[in-house]
C-alpha cells in the first residue's frame, strides 16, 4: 500500500544553517511524483519541490533541493540558509503515476508532516 | 487571480446539523478534491472528481457527501455533523491528468468546529 512516513515531528534550526527534513515512501508502482508543501502558521499549503521517479537528477528549486535516493525510497528535503520565515509545517506526499507518461489522477497521498522552528 | 476559494473559512456546528462548504476554482481544473487535516494525521483525501458529473471517494468520505454540476465548483456536505468530523477542510484541484511538476492548488482552507 502507498504510504509516505516523516519520522520527525519537529525540528530546531539555527538562522543561516542548512536543515533536513525526512520522507520515506513505500509504493509498489515504478512511475511516480514526490512533492513538498511548506504550511505556515496562517494554514494555507504552499508547493515546494518536486521529483519524479524517473527524474536523473534531484530536484532543486532556490533554496530548496531534494535529496532523492530511489532505492532507499527516500526524498528528503534540503533547506539551504534556513530564514525565519521558513518556520512552518512541512508535508512529504506522493502521487502514484503520471511522471513522464501522464495517465495519473492527481490523488496524493500525505506525511504526518515535520514542524521547523527556525531560531535566530 | 483567484485560484481555489473556500467558504466560509470558520463555521461552528452543533452535532445533527448539516453544513456545505464551498469550493470554487477559476483555472479550469478537471480535478477537484476534499481533504481534511487533523493533528498528527497529515491530510486525508474525503471525496475527489476528474470532472463535471464524475466522484469517486477517496481514504475518509464516510459521512460526506459531494456533487459536482460544473467545472468550478466542488460543494462538501455533511449531512448530519458529528464530533469525529471537527477539522480543517482543504479543497484542491489541478488538471485530471496529472503529468509531471502539476502540483495541486489548495484553498485557504474551512476551519469546523462540531460541539
Amino acid at each position: 500500500a502507498q504510504k509516505i512516513t516523516q519520522t520527525q515531528p519537529g525540528m530546531f534550526v539555527q538562522e543561516k544553517e542548512a536543515v533536513t527534513l525526512d520522507c520515506t515512501y513505500d509504493t509498489s508502482d515504478p512511475s511516480y511524483g514526490l512533492f513538498w508543501y511548506k504550511q505556515p502558521s496562517s494554514g494555507e499549503m504552499i508547493f515546494l519541490i518536486y521529483q519524479g521517479s524517473y527524474d536523473q537528477q534531484n530536484a532543486t528549486e532556490g533554496r530548496y533541493s531534494l535529496n532523492f535516493q530511489k532505492a532507499r525510497k527516500s526524498a528528503n528535503l534540503v533547506i539551504s540558509a534556513s530564514q525565519l520565515g521558513d518556520s512552518a509545517m512541512y508535508f512529504c506526499a506522493m502521487r502514484e503515476g503520471g511522471t513522464n507518461y501522464g495517465g495519473a489522477t492527481n490523488k496524493l497521498i500525505f506525511g504526518t508532516g515535520t514542524l521547523l522552528a527556525v531560531q535566530p | 487571480n483567484a485560484g481555489v476559494t473556500q467558504t466560509p473559512k470558520f463555521q461552528v456546528l452543533k452535532t445533527g446539523q448539516s453544513m456545505t462548504l464551498q469550493c470554487a476554482q477559476d483555472m479550469n481544473h478537471e480535478y477537484m478534491s476534499w481533504y481534511r487535516q487533523d493533528p498528527g494525521m497529515g491530510l486525508r483525501l474525503i471525496h475527489y472528481s476528474v470532472g463535471a458529473g464524475i466522484t469517486d471517494q477517496g481514504e475518509v468520505p464516510n459521512g460526506y457527501n459531494v456533487s459536482r454540476s460544473t467545472t468550478e465548483d466542488f460543494p462538501l456536505r455533511l449531512l448530519s455533523a458529528a464530533p469525529s468530523q471537527t477539522s480543517v477542510y482543504f479543497c484542491a484541484s489541478s488538471p485530471a491528468r496529472a503529468w509531471g511538476n502539476q502540483p495541486q492548488h489548495f484553498g485557504d482552507g474551512t476551519r469546523l468546529s462540531i460541539l
